[in-house]
């Protein structure tokens, strides 16, 4: 069955960066896109990233202002999110999610706490 | 980029009874394929979000039929037509249509 594990969240101080992952099992990993969602009880289900199979393509949010770079190795099954200079309002639940239209998928989700 | 309204924002309902939720976005969900990237999602308490429907009223696999969605261009709705006690969660739609991909507010479902 289809499994999606995320891993690396944590406390962090602002400014700081984290790399989250998220390893994947179940399906042809080189054949999905794959993405990035938030969650946060103030601004709710967040849109950050995707990065299509072979990884030539990528989207982000423009209110991540570079700061957010997906990235995946197919090799293992994986895909990354390293966040860099992290900021009190990026606390939140970080899913992975099958898909880039559709996502079909979800992990259980990591929480990243952004805090001095 | 789209903004996704739901209304109601929470909704009580009786056991075995109807519910409806409506999601409108703010421009049309049809892509250039043809498709309308219309989803709803459901989220238990202490759970992920997960996939109901997509594409407007196909719904993912292990699904209930008690759940069915609806709609076209820039109006939605989800309807619950017997409400049972594990479907107690906040449930989502989400435009796939265009980037940043972004989603509605919730509607939180209670049972009365």
């Amino acid at each position: 069955q289809v499994q999606l594990v995320e891993s690396g969240g944590g406390l962090v101080e602002p400014g700081g960066s984290l790399r989250l992952s998220c390893a994947t099992s179940g399906f042809t990993f080189s054949d999905s896109y794959m993405t990035w969602i938030r969650q946060t009880p103030g601004k709710g289900l967040e849109w950050l990233s995707h990065i299509s199979g072979s990884g030539s393509i990528k989207h982000s949010a423009d209110s991540l202002k570079g700061r957010f770079t997906i990235s995946r190795d197919n090799a293992r099954d994986s895909v990354y999110l390293q966040m860099n200079s992290l900021r009190v309002e990026d606390t939140a639940v970080y899913y992975c999610a099958r898909g880039g239209w559709t996502n079909d998928y979800w992990g259980q989700g990591t929480l990243v706490t952004v805090s001095s | 980029d789209i903004v996704m309204t739901q209304t109601p924002l929470s909704l009580h309902v009786a056991l075995g009874q109807p519910a409806s939720i409506s999601c409108r976005s703010s421009q049309s969900l049809v892509y250039s394929d043809g498709n309308t990237y219309l989803s709803w999602l459901q989220q238990r308490p202490g759970q992920p979000p997960r996939l109901l429907i997509e594409k407007i009223s196909n719904r993912f696999s292990g699904v209930p039929d008690r759940f069915s969605g609806s709609g076209a261009g820039t109006d939605f709705t989800l309807k619950i037509s017997r409400v049972e006690a594990e479907d107690v969660a906040v449930y989502y739609c989400m435009q796939s249509a265009q980037l940043p991909r972004t989603f509605g507010q919730g509607t939180k479902v209670e049972i009365k």
